[in-house]
C-alpha cells in the first residue's frame, strides 16, 4: 500500500512555464515533507521540505504549497529551465521516528 | 567528506548466488537505510538502523539482511539472489529528526543490480 500518493507520473513543460507536482496522504502521523530531485545515474537530493505548521514555503523558483486539512502538498517550479528535467519524488516522514515514505516519482521533462 | 559512499557501482549476479552491498558515511549520522529503486514503484525501504547495534525492517525486508556494527557502516546482503531483486539500491543516511530543521537523506550514487 503506497502511504505517498504522487502524481502525474511524468511532466512536459516548456521553458519558462510552472510545473505543478502533487502528493497526497492519509497517515496523520506524517509531520515532515520533502522534496527530492533525482537525474540520471545519481542517487535522489533533498531539494526542499515542509512541515505542517505552515502552509507555503519557497527556496528561490521551488515552492511548496501544504493543506493539512486535505492532506496534500505539491511541489511548484516556477520559471522552468531545462536544467530542471529530473525525477522528482516527494516524501514523509513520521512523527514517530526516522523512515521516509516516497511517493512513486514524477519524470519532468523542460523544453527549450 | 565523501558523504555516503556505495559500492558497487554495478553487479551481475546468477540466481542462488549472495553478495553484499557495502555502505559507508563520514557524516556521524545516526540513521541509515536501504532503499530499492524500481520503475513505477519510486523508492521502497527494505531495512534502516537508528544505530549501531540496531535494525529494523522496512516495506520489503524478505530476501535481505543488515547489520549494523559500526556507526559509519550499513552493509546489506543478499541471502540468495533472485530476478525479482534486479534493482538499483540506494543506502541513505540522516541525523536523527530531533538535530535540525531541515533534516533529510543523503544519498549515495547507487547500486544497479541485475540477477541472471
Amino acid at each position: 500500500q503506497q502511504q505517498v500518493k504522487q502524481s502525474p507520473q511524468s511532466l512536459i513543460v516548456q521553458k519558462g512555464g510552472i510545473s505543478i507536482i502533487n502528493c497526497a496522504y492519509e497517515n496523520t502521523a506524517f509531520d515532515y515533507f520533502p522534496w527530492y530531485q533525482q537525474f540520471p545515474g545519481k542517487g535522489p537530493a533533498l531539494l526542499i521540505a515542509i512541515r505542517p505548521d505552515v502552509s507555503e514555503k519557497k527556496e528561490g523558483r521551488f515552492t511548496i504549497s501544504f493543506n493539512k486539512s486535505a492532506k496534500q502538498f505539491s511541489l511548484h517550479i516556477m520559471d522552468s529551465q531545462p536544467g530542471d528535467s529530473a525525477t522528482y519524488f516527494c516524501a514523509a516522514s513520521p512523527n514517530t521516528g526516522n523512515q521516509f515514505y516516497f511517493g512513486t516519482g514524477t519524470s519532468l521533462t523542460v523544453i527549450p | 567528506n565523501a558523504g555516503v559512499t556505495q559500492t558497487p557501482k554495478f553487479q551481475v549476479l546468477k540466481t542462488g548466488q549472495s553478495m553484499t552491498l557495502q555502505c559507508a558515511q563520514d557524516m556521524n549520522h545516526e540513521y541509515m537505510s536501504w532503499y530499492r529503486q524500481d520503475p513505477g514503484m519510486g523508492l521502497r525501504l527494505i531495512h534502516y538502523s537508528v544505530g549501531a547495534g540496531i535494525t529494523d525492517q522496512g516495506e520489503v525486508p524478505n530476501g535481505y539482511n543488515v547489520s549494523r556494527s559500526t556507526t559509519e557502516d550499513f552493509p546489506l546482503r543478499l541471502l540468495s539472489a533472485a530476478p525479482s531483486q534486479t534493482s538499483v539500491y540506494f543506502c541513505a543516511s540522516s541525523l536523527t529528526r530531533d538535530r535540525g530543521e531541515n533534516y533529510g537523506y543523503t544519498f549515495g550514487s547507487g547500486t544497479r543490480l541485475t540477477v541472471v
